[in-house]
Order: structure tokens, then sequence, then C-alpha cells
């Protein structure tokens, strides 16, 4: 069934250093993979997402990785800034199912 | 609309009594989730709409939540008797395609 396990459950990193959270699953049919991030007593929003004929996708800081083989995908957030901390959920869909099941979530603090 | 909108934001009931919680999706996606958010914790789904599909109910709770979406639009989650561990955010989310946007959600705070 639908599984995937996030790491780590909370991230504390300098301002401007990188910040990776891992996610793994076990469906190899799993087919696209949303990052979203929740800031405090706010709704989850979309930051970036990759489907599974993609190895790898950009936007400014933020990147994810996708290896399908190894059936992980990770999120890479570069120079980082205050107002990057928050809870970051990795999640997934499963072709022909369609539900998307989400990770435990990391919250992630960004020291000044 | 702009945007994936809950009703209401905050609702304080008795325990015991029925709740129902409104999600209006984005106009045009086919399909629809409900989650439930803990304090502090992860996303947990409860079910899912597609189309005229019949809905993903797997992770309802408890005979107690049931949902329904007329007319492929408009979805209402009903929770009966509701317990104090039904306390949580209730986040609604519609998608098109691949990509899913969430409501504000609906804190629920049975007293």
């Amino acid at each position: 069934g639908e599984n995937v396990e996030q790491h780590p459950s909370t991230l504390s990193v300098q301002e401007g250093d990188s910040a990776v959270i891992k996610c793994t699953y076990s469906d190899s049919a799993s087919n696209y993979f949303p990052w979203y991030k929740q800031e405090l007593g706010k709704r989850p929003q979309l930051i970036i997402d990759i489907r599974s004929n993609v190895g790898e996708k950009k936007d400014q800081r933020i990147a994810v990785t996708l290896n399908k083989t190894a059936k992980h995908f990770s999120l890479h957030i570069t120079e980082t800034q205050p107002e990057d901390s928050a809870v970051y959920f990795c999640a997934l869909t499963i072709r022909g199912a369609q539900k998307l099941v989400f990770g435990q979530g990391t919250r992630l603090t960004i020291n000044p | 609309g702009a945007g994936v909108s809950q009703s209401p934001s905050n609702k304080v009931t008795e325990k015991g009594k029925d709740v129902e919680l409104r999600c209006d999706p984005i106009s045009g996606h086919t399909a629809l989730y409900w989650y439930r958010q803990s304090l502090g914790q992860g996303l947990e789904f409860l079910i899912y709409f597609q189309g005229n599909s019949a809905p993903d109910k797997s992770g309802l709770p408890s005979d107690r939540f049931s949902a329904e979406r007329t007319g492929g639009s408009v979805s209402t989650l009903t929770i009966q008797r509701t317990q104090q561990e039904d306390s949580a955010v209730y986040l609604c989310a519609s998608r098109i395609r691949v990509q899913a946007f969430f409501g504000q959600g609906t804190r629920l705070t049975v007293v």
C-alpha cells in the first residue's frame, strides 16, 4: 500500500546554509511527488513538484531530486532565510489511485 | 473563485452534537480531498472524491464521519455525535490534473 517516510522530523540550520529533507516510498507505481510548506496557523502551500519522468527540478532556491531506483526524493533549500522556517511535507500519488499521501512532516528552523 | 474556500473558519461545539463542515473547491477542479490535522501533527487522509467515481473513504476514522460532494462541486464533511478527540483542523484540497491546493481549514473544537 501507499507509504511515505519523511526524515528528519526536525531540522535546524544556520541562516545562509542549505537544508535537505528526504522522503522514501515503497510503491514503484508512485508517479507524482509534490512538496508543501506550512507556516504556523496557515494552510499547506505547494512549493514545488516533480513527476516520475524527471530526475530533478529547480525553482530559485529550492530544488527537488527524485531517485526512482532507490525510491526516494528530496527537497533542497539553498541560502536559507528566516522566512523558510516552517513545516515541510512531502507527498506522492500512485498511478491509477490518485490519493495524495503525505509524509509526517519536517519542522525546519532557520537560526539567524 | 480565487481558491479553495472552507466554512466555517472556526467551530466550537458541545460533545455529542453533530457538525457540518463545508468546502468550495476551485472551479473546474474535478478531485477533492479532506484531511484532518491535529495540533502539531501531520495530514491524516480522510476521504477523496474524483469526478463521478465512487469516493475513496478508506481514511474515515469511524462511522460517525461521512462526506458528500453534490454536483461534483461543493463538499460537506459531517461528524455525528462529536467527541473531544475529533478536535482538529479539517483541511480540504481540490485538484485538477496533478496539483492540489488547500483551503484555509476549519478549526473544530469539541468541548
